[in-house]
């Protein structure tokens, strides 16, 4: 069946450093590919996402490319803030009649200033 | 506009209690899932409901969970008799068709005694 697999946390990083968040996929076909984020006290929130091979999904200063050769979709961010405190989930959905999520374990990040 | 409720936020209860939960989706949405988080690990999607038809229940656990949504609009999803294994974070998440972004709840935590 469909799963995916990110990158263990926590993770702790001081204000303008750079994030990088492993996520790979398993699935059958074209999946759609997401990350979501969920704020202390909040409930999920689409970040990006990316539907096709190569295309990149951007939101806030965040990016990530769907690279179906690695079956991957890493999220990246050049210089985090402390407001990017969060709990970040990769997902993908295989579309086609079928828009269930599959997460990965979701990643801790906390930013210190 | 409202997003999408969820009630009660936190709920305690002993093995062998029956406990119901409640979503609200966003009003017009069409789409209604459930998914759950169980102890730090994945969410994973329990059921999807279009309108008030059951479209796919193949992630619910057992027969001791029962999901309903009478007239399309809010959905619940009771619990009876909770097992220890039942707590965690349950997540409803909505949207206005099938293939459109899912708008998630802050989640019900359960915690099973």
């Amino acid at each position: 069946g469909d799963s995916v697999t990110q990158m263990e946390g926590p993770v702790t990083l001081s204000e303008e450093a750079f994030l990088t968040i492993n996520c790979t996929y398993t699935a059958t076909g074209y999946p759609s590919l997401f990350w979501y984020v969920q704020y202390p006290g909040e409930g999920l929130q689409l970040l990006l996402k990316a539907t096709k091979a190569d295309d990149k999904g951007s939101n806030k200063g965040f990016e990530a490319t769907y690279r179906k050769e690695t079956t991957s979709f890493h999220l990246e961010k050049g210089s985090v803030q402390v407001s990017d405190s969060a709990v970040y989930f990769c997902a993908l959905s295989r579309g086609v009649n079928d828009y269930k999520l599959s997460f990965g374990a979701g990643t801790t990040v906390t930013v210190r200033a | 506009e409202a997003g999408v409720t969820q009630f009660p936020s936190h709920s305690v209860i002993e093995k062998g209690q029956t406990v119901t939960l409640r979503c609200d989706p966003i009003s017009g949405h069409d789409n209604l899932y459930w998914y759950r988080r169980v102890m730090g690990k994945e969410i994973k999607f329990l059921l999807h409901f279009v309108k008030e038809s059951k479209q796919d229940e193949s992630g619910m656990p057992n027969n001791r969970f029962l999901a309903e949504r009478t007239g399309g609009t809010y959905s619940t999803l009771k619990v009876q008799p909770a097992e220890l294994e039942d707590s965690g974070v349950y997540f409803c998440a909505s949207s206005q068709a099938q293939s459109y972004e899912q708008y998630f709840g802050p989640g019900t935590r359960l915690t099973v005694t």
